[in-house]
Order: structure tokens, then sequence, then C-alpha cells
């Protein structure tokens, strides 16, 4: 599978515990985006990268999120000191900029359970 | 700040009718405006974008800047379009994807 590729699918940690998630875009993909989506709603702005320069970040983005993409390839997502609001399904995608092509690929998500 | 608004959360059509989805957007520029779909159990996927002026398994979508709005349209429905909706939209091609809450479709046989 060339798309976008995210682990793990499924992550259950205890309230107070730091959880990390990968993701790896499309390969020549220059931007990368993080999403969180809640039941019943539609995916929410977290932040998003331009190679490995993080461009925004949501401004409703607690302290404990954090984001980095090092080398402008993989991206990975750590939030520190988990609450029971941080569940939800973080989903990654990504697309390549300065063309007419602004589709977004996203992967499959990862679901996390605070417990 | 640019939003997108999706009004109806749950529509139900029966199969052969027409459908619409309703998506308005606020933004006082000139948006680039995108249809995603998410079938059961498959991830987030693009369907179809205004700048193509396409149609995607005889959906189609007309940005009405006037009315900030991008309804998607099927003039016959079918089990298979049965999934969620998410409307969206970028200021530029270099700037962030906003997401609507989307509109879950329920194509009954």
């Amino acid at each position: 599978d060339t798309g976008v590729s995210q682990d793990p699918r499924h992550k259950i940690t205890k309230r107070g515990q730091n959880v990390t998630f990968r993701c790896d875009p499309i390969s020549e993909h220059n931007r990368l985006y993080w999403y969180r989506q809640t039941l019943g709603q539609g995916p929410e702005f977290l932040t998003y990268f331009q190679n490995e320069a993080q461009l925004e970040k949501s401004r409703l983005l607690s302290d404990r999120f954090s984001a980095e993409r090092p080398k402008g390839s993989f991206s990975t997502l750590e939030i520190q000191r988990t609450e029971q609001g941080d569940s939800a399904m973080y989903l990654c995608a990504s697309s390549l900029t300065g063309s007419m092509n602004t589709e977004a690929f996203f992967g499959q998500g990862t679901r996390l359970t605070v417990v | 700040a640019q939003r997108v608004t999706q009004p109806e959360k749950l529509l139900s059509v029966f199969k052969g009718a027409p459908v619409e989805l309703k998506c308005n957007y606020s933004y006082s520029g000139s948006p680039e405006l995108f249809w995603y779909v998410q079938y059961s159990r498959q991830r987030l996927q693009l369907l179809l974008r205004h700048i193509s002026r396409e149609s995607i398994k005889g959906f189609t979508a007309d940005l009405n800047k006037g009315e900030t709005s991008f309804h998607l349209k099927k003039p016959f429905a079918q089990e298979e379009d049965s999934a969620m909706y998410y409307c969206a939209l970028t200021k530029t091609s270099y700037d962030k994807v906003i997401f609507g809450p989307g509109t879950s479709l329920s194509v009954i046989p």
C-alpha cells in the first residue's frame, strides 16, 4: 500500500499517560496535516507542515499537543498527560502543493481511547 | 475566519430519487471547494473539487459565489452512495483544508 499510513491503528491509554502517533505520508508529498475527529463531527484541523516546517497550529490545540516532522518525511503527534476528552480518531493526510492538484490523501487514522 | 456549514446531519432518500447535500461557506475571498466522502470502514477520500468542474459517480457540485454555496447533487441516488459526505474548503492551494461537520446519506432500497 503506497498511501498514507498511520501507526498504531488503535491506542488505549490511562489518563495522565503520554502517547505518540506516527504518520508516513505519500513519499513525494510535501504537505502533511493532522486532524482530530470525534463522533458525529467532521475532521478538526490541528496542525500542518510544509516539508519540515510547521506552518500553523490550531489555537484550540492545548499545549499538551506537539507535532514534529524532523526530516520532512514522516511525522509524529505527541499528547502529554492525556485526558478523557482527548479520546478521538486522529487523522493524518498529505498532499502535494504548488500544483493544481490540492487533493489531500488520508490515512486510516489512529483511534485513541483514554480511560 | 473561514468556516464550512452543512445543515443536515442525516439525509435519507429512496433509490432512484434525486439527492442534494447542502454546503455553505463563509470566506470573503475565492476559496477552493471540495467534497470528500467516507464509505463504511474506508478512509476519507476526495469525491470532487469545484476547480475541475467534473462529474464523479454521477455527482456534480456548482460553486455559487453569490450564495456562498457548493451543494452536491445527483439525479438518481444509488444504494452504494450511502456514506458520510464532507464539504471542505481551502483559501488557496497553499493553505490548510477546513472541513464541515458532514452529512450522513442513507439511500433506501
